[in-house]
């Protein structure tokens, strides 16, 4: 089957640095990506990884190990406008471009 | 401004109604997708279109029909057969780079009276 799991929520404060896990099990995939959704709003495309490694994009980093079926979003000096969902969704190789998408992880920030 | 348009934003049915949920883009992307959303949940896949004239069943299509007859539009019927059809919509779509960026648009909400 195809499933990708993150924790349900995560706290942390104004500036600190977060993580979010995302652990996956399926065959065929080849590459993850990260959407932040705020409350009522559509989701927000925040990095892809096509390749095992780190990518950064400004305060945001992600991560991928296929080889590991793990992943993960690094928020550095968090703001309260990060308070959303995150997302991570799987890039399946059917021949065409399916993803799938993780559970979600609330992330509320903290004063 | 290039982007995708979702039609109407709040829709109410009653039971063993039909609607139709429009999705347009703008963005000249081949790749066209319905997922929906249930309240603390993730998105699930409905249906998906690589090209005009074509489509798949994702991972939640029954009770559900689409259609795919312009490039621009792809509309999702929510028939009387779903059982559950309350929740938010969206609709998104993907260019031929490899960016793995989906561009969604601002949902529709169904609710079921």
């Amino acid at each position: 089957g195809q499933s990708l799991e993150q924790p349900s929520e995560v706290t942390a404060v104004e500036g600190a640095i977060v993580q979010i896990n995302c652990t996956y099990q399926t065959s065929g995939f080849y590459g993850l990506s990260w959407y932040q959704q705020h409350d009522g709003g559509a989701p927000t495309f925040l990095s892809y990884n096509a390749l095992d490694g780190l990518e950064e994009t400004g305060r945001f980093s992600s991560f991928l190990s296929r080889s590991d079926s793990y992943g993960y979003l690094l928020l550095q000096e968090l703001q309260m406008k990060d308070s959303a969902s995150y997302f991570c969704a799987g890039h399946m190789n059917t021949g065409f471009q399916k993803l799938v998408f993780g559970t979600g992880t609330r992330l509320l920030v903290s004063p | 401004d290039g982007g995708i348009t979702q039609s109407p934003k709040y829709l109410f049915r009653k039971e063993g109604q039909n609607v139709t949920l429009s999705c347009e883009q703008n963005l000249n992307h081949d790749a066209m997708y319905w997922y929906r959303q249930d309240p603390g949940q993730g998105l699930r896949l409905i249906y998906y279109s690589q090209i005009v004239n074509d489509f798949q069943k994702g991972d939640i299509a029954e009770g559900y029909s689409v259609s795919r007859e312009k490039k621009e539009s792809f509309p999702l019927t929510v028939t009387s057969a779903q059982k559950n059809p309350t929740a938010f919509y969206l609709c998104a779509s993907k260019g031929s780079q490899n960016t793995g960026e989906l561009f969604f648009g601002e949902g529709s909400r169904l609710t079921v009276l």
